[in-house]
Formats: C-alpha cells, sequence, structure tokens
C-alpha cells in the first residue's frame, strides 16, 4: 500500500543544534508534498510544501525540506533550532491511488532544551 | 480572513451515544476534510467533501458519516460511540478540490467517550 513514513517519533535538541527529520513516501509519479507542523495547544499549519520545480524549498520560520526523486525522500531541515520549535512536526502526501487522500506521517515530536 | 472553526470544542459523550460535530470552513473555501487524531494511530483521514458532494472517505466504520452544505460549512456525526472513538476531530478546508491546495486545519473537537 502506498504509505509515508517518517522515521524518528522522537528527537530531543539543544538550542542552535541543526534538526533534520526524515519523511520517506513509498510510491513514484508526481508528488506532492508538505511538511506540518503542530506546536503545544495550536492548531496543525504549513510549514512548507513542494509540487514541482526547484526541489530545495523553503517555508516558514527557517525551515527548508529538500525533494530527492531518487530515494523517495522529503526531508525537513533547519539548521539552529530554538526552543519555540518545540512542536510534533508531520509529513503529508496526497496519495493518487486513494483519490489524492492527505496521508500523513506518523509524526516527529521534537524537544528542544533551552 | 477568520480562520477554520470547529465546534464544540470539548465534548464528553458515553458508549452508544451518537455525537454531531460541526465545522466552518474559511470563507470562500468550498472543500472540507475531516481527520481523527489519536496518540496510537496519529492523523488518519476520515472522508473530504467539495461542493455538498463526498469527494473521498478514509477507512472508518459506517457509524462515521458527514455532510457539507450549500454555504459549505460540513457537520460528521458518529453514531453509537466506543470507547475508541475518543480523539481529537479535525476539519480542514482548502479553496479547491485539488492535491496542490494547501489544507488549513482548524483547533479540533476533543471528544472523550466514557
Amino acid at each position: 500500500a502506498q504509505s509515508v513514513s517518517q522515521h524518528n517519533h522522537h528527537v530531543i535538541l539543544s538550542e542552535a543544534a541543526s534538526l533534520e527529520l526524515g519523511c520517506n513516501y513509498s510510491y513514484g509519479g508526481t508528488v506532492n508534498l508538505f511538511w506540518y507542523v503542530q506546536y503545544p495547544g495550536q492548531h496543525l499549519q504549513l510549514l512548507l510544501k513542494y509540487f514541482s520545480g526547484d526541489p530545495l524549498v523553503k517555508g516558514i520560520k527557517g525551515f527548508e525540506a529538500e525533494f530527492i526523486k531518487s530515494k523517495f525522500s522529503f526531508n525537513l531541515r533547519k539548521p539552529s533550532v530554538q526552543w519555540s520549535d518545540t512542536a510534533e512536526y508531520f509529513c503529508a502526501v496526497p496519495i493518487k491511488a486513494a483519490g489524492n487522500k492527505l496521508t500523513f506521517g506518523g509524526g516527529t515530536r521534537v524537544l528542544v532544551k533551552p | 480572513k477568520a480562520g477554520v472553526t470547529q465546534t464544540p470544542r470539548y465534548l464528553i459523550k458515553t458508549r452508544g451515544q451518537q455525537v454531531t460535530l460541526s465545522c466552518s470552513p474559511i470563507s470562500g473555501h468550498r472543500s472540507v476534510s475531516w481527520y481523527q487524531q489519536t496518540p496510537g494511530q496519529g492523523l488518519q483521514f476520515l472522508f473530504e467533501y467539495f461542493s455538498e458532494t463526498q469527494r473521498n472517505k478514509g477507512n472508518f466504520p459506517g457509524r462515521f458519516s458527514g455532510r457539507q452544505f450549500s454555504n459549505s460549512r460540513s457537520e460528521m456525526n458518529v453514531s453509537t460511540l466506543e470507547l475508541g472513538d475518543s480523539a481529537l476531530y479535525l476539519c480542514a478546508s482548502r479553496l479547491r478540490y485539488s492535491p496542490q491546495e494547501t489544507q488549513y486545519f482548524g483547533p479540533g473537537t476533543r471528544l472523550l467517550v466514557l
């Protein structure tokens, strides 16, 4: 079955450390890729998205993601995290074979220690 | 523009009862999706409505149903509640029914089934 997976369930970092969260999807063809973030007590909100063009996508709050087609990956990065980046991060892909329903990875909880 | 709003925000029900949750999309958005979020299963797609028609459905039993009104507002109903239905139910809206459109999420309705 077509799916989306996130490698890490929990990540603990210190402020100013670099962050990289993995996301892999299991099918080829045209892909639309999203990263969402859920800060404690807040709504899910979009960090960034990729449809086509430059595989390096920049989003809000200093986040970026790189689409690597050969690896079926769309990893999220931030060079230097802040305490306020503590949140749960979700990769999401509309699965074409399922009518483009938005399918989320399991999420990665990131804790940034001050 | 006002964001996606959901009512009620919190709900406590007992097994066997039914519940109706409401979602008002962002003004102008015609597509509304519903998701269930639990610690064990993560974010799972329930269904999506566009122009009052269900366009896609997730793998949930028939006890879960929804509808969309002409003003794009949507409701979802869960009948014969089970303990396992305890979850955060999220509504999301987008402008069009397109895999490239960003979904904007509401704060959710937290349902507790006793």
